[in-house]
């Protein structure tokens, strides 16, 4: 079964750092871009960060560059995203998400198909 | 950023009926356009992409049509599974930016 489970999640202090998993199963993780989505209790969602297949490229949401890294480990089929300096408004349930980037006319185009349950992120003192 | 904005924000229907949903975007985008559907307690799911693609195994009742700016969802009749938050996303360039999302209801 094609299969992506988050782990990591928990409650932190401002100014602290939290390190989430996404565990990949069930396809060959190192032919697809991944993703991390967000969403802030009852709002909507929110991308968050990207890495290619081969993690040589990574971009971001504005409001957490420089504060968090993706990374991938296609070694062990999972994706990362380390948080730093934490702020109450990265308050959120994180999904991971598959890419499936379908090509037309030599075109790329971004297909989240497969999402996580979420991991829960709680910043406050 | 590309900013997406959504139409109606919430909306009533019944059983049957065609509801439609749209979508702007503050700058031309082409057809890099994707919608997901959210039921409560659930992670999105991809309804559509590349604007009118449908995904596999989404029912044919859901079409995506627009391009550039303006964009729309269509559910040509309306089933009670369908009672969802909708939500648009462009890729076409970063930020990936969503909309705000359409609730839908059963009136």
């Amino acid at each position: 079964e094609v299969q992506l489970l988050e782990s990591g999640g928990g409650l932190v202090q401002p100014g602290g750092s939290l390190r989430l998993s996404c565990a990949a199963s069930g396809f060959t993780f190192s032919n697809y871009w991944m993703s991390w989505v967000r969403q802030a209790p009852g709002k909507g969602l929110e991308w968050v960060a990207n890495i290619r297949q081969d993690g040589s490229k990574t971009y971001y949401v504005d409001s957490v560059k420089g504060r968090f890294t993706i990374s991938r480990d296609n070694a062990k089929n999972s994706l990362y995203l380390q948080m730093n300096s934490l702020r109450a408004e990265d308050t959120a349930l994180y999904y991971c998400a598959r890419d499936q980037t379908p090509q037309y006319s030599g075109v790329f185009y971004d297909a989240f198909d497969i999402w996580g349950q979420g991991t829960v992120v709680t910043v406050s003192s | 950023a590309i900013q997406m904005t959504q139409s109606p924000s919430s909306l009533s229907a019944s059983v049957g009926d065609r509801v439609t949903i749209t979508c702007r975007a503050s700058q031309g985008i082409r057809n890099d356009l994707g919608w997901y559907q959210q039921k409560p307690g659930k992670a999105p799911k991809l309804l559509i992409y590349a604007a009118s693609t449908l995904q596999s195994g989404v029912p044919s009742r859901f079409t995506g049509s627009g391009s550039g700016t303006d964009f729309t969802l269509t559910i040509s009749s309306l089933q009670p599974e369908d009672l969802a938050t909708y939500f648009c996303l462009q890729d076409y360039n970063y930020p990936r930016t969503f909309g705000q999302g359409t609730k839908v209801e059963l009136k």
